[in-house]
Formats: structure tokens, sequence, C-alpha cells
């Protein structure tokens, strides 16, 4: 069960796009379109963001989405607003029957 | 509105024994499965346990199998996690969180506050 690969950091200023990728196996991301994303605050709990790959929850807004492509996810942020500074995490679901968390990547907006 | 309200946690000394709880309203309880994630100070999330609505359904993640159960009970809108034998890498602050659906294999939707459990000597 190791942790999915998120890189540590991204920034952007207001107005731009990111992307945060997420890279797992075939037994993982690869093999499951159970892809989930998560936003946390600091001192706060996580909020889902997407889930099934590129789905959002009611509220979300649709300047969040996902998409995956072989072993790696991606979460897209367009119009990047201050409030998006965040921590946010993927989640995949795995063929051990767990959940695997990626290593979280810290989004600073510049 | 969900609520998960988590406790339980606190003080142990490596080797012993702590049970968690977690109290659910807002929705009714026996239809989504329940999870519970932890999260070490100043780490990452780490998934440990989920259970099926109906408990027919368990997994837990290698570092804590054979350690931690999981339970709930559907009449009480509870989810429990008895932690035996528990060791200093278990210290983290331990989050409640509902499923999206009856199975483990759906995300887990909303979540509590956590409850802090801090292992040492």
């Amino acid at each position: 069960q190791s942790a999915l690969t998120q890189p540590a950091s991204v920034s952007g200023s207001p107005g731009q796009s990111i992307t945060i990728s997420c890279t797992g196996t075939s037994s993982d991301v690869g093999g499951y379109n159970y892809v989930s994303w998560y936003q946390q605050h600091p001192g706060k709990a996580p909020k889902l963001m997407i889930y099934d790959v590129s789905k959002r929850p009611s509220g979300v807004s649709n300047r969040f989405s996902g998409s995956k492509s072989g072993n790696t996810a991606s979460l897209t942020i367009s119009g990047l607003q201050a409030e998006d500074e965040a921590d946010y995490y993927c989640s995949s679901y795995t063929s051990s029957s767990t959940w695997v968390f990626g290593g979280g990547t810290k989004l600073t907006v510049l | 509105e969900v609520q998960l309200v988590e406790s339980g946690g606190g003080l142990v000394q490596p080797g012993r024994s702590l049970r968690l709880s977690c109290a659910a309203s807002g929705f009714t309880f026996d239809d989504y499965a329940m999870h519970w994630v932890r999260q070490a100070p100043g780490k990452g999330l780490e998934w440990v346990s989920g259970i099926s609505w109906n408990s027919g359904s368990t997994g837990y993640a290698d570092s804590v199998k054979g350690r931690f159960t999981i339970s709930r009970d559907n009449a009480k809108n509870s989810l429990y996690l008895q932690m035996n034998s528990l060791r200093a890498e278990d210290t983290a602050l331990y989050y409640c969180a509902k499923g999206w659906a009856g199975v483990v294999i759906f995300p887990m939707h909303y979540w509590g506050q956590g409850t802090l459990v801090t292992v040492s000597s």
C-alpha cells in the first residue's frame, strides 16, 4: 500500500490555472475509476472536491475538474482564487480493497 | 446537516489500548459505509479502515491490520475503532468519515473534526 505520488507544492497567480498530478500503479489509480481529490485548509477537516475521477459533489465550484490517463490522475483548478490556497490530496481505491492517499500538495496562490 | 463527532482520543502509553467513537447524525446512518482516516502531526492523510453499511465488509491498512478493529452500531448511529497494541507511530488526529454510499469502494464524503490520539510513555 504505497502512497500515491503527488508534487510537494504548486503555485499560481490569481486567475491562472494549475494542475496537480497523482501517480499510482495499475493496482490503484490505473485499475479503477475510483479516484478522489480532497481539499484541506489549515486546521480544518478535508473536503471532497472530486470523486470517480471527474465528478463534482454538489456545491463544489466548476473551476475544479479531474481527469485520468493510465496510472496518473490530475486535478485542475481554473481561475485560481485566494481561497483555493490549501493542501490537496488524491486518493484511490486499490486492488487490496483498501484506499490509499497521495502525500499531499501544498497550493500557494501568489 | 451531516454531523460526525469523534471522541475517545487522549494520551496513552505504548502497548496499551484505546477505543474511538464517532456519533453520526443528519443522515440515515445505516445506508452508508463509514471510514477512519488519520493524520499524523504535520503529515498527510492515511486511510485506516472502512466498514460497509451492514458490517458485512471491512478493510484495514497494512499498518494497523491485526491491531485495530472497526465496528458500528446502526441502532446507535455510531462508529467505533478499537485500537490495541498502540505504537508511537499511531499518534495522529483520527477522523471519522461518511462514505458516499453503502460500500467501502465509494469515497469518503463528509468528515468529522477529528480526535487526537497521542501514544507516548
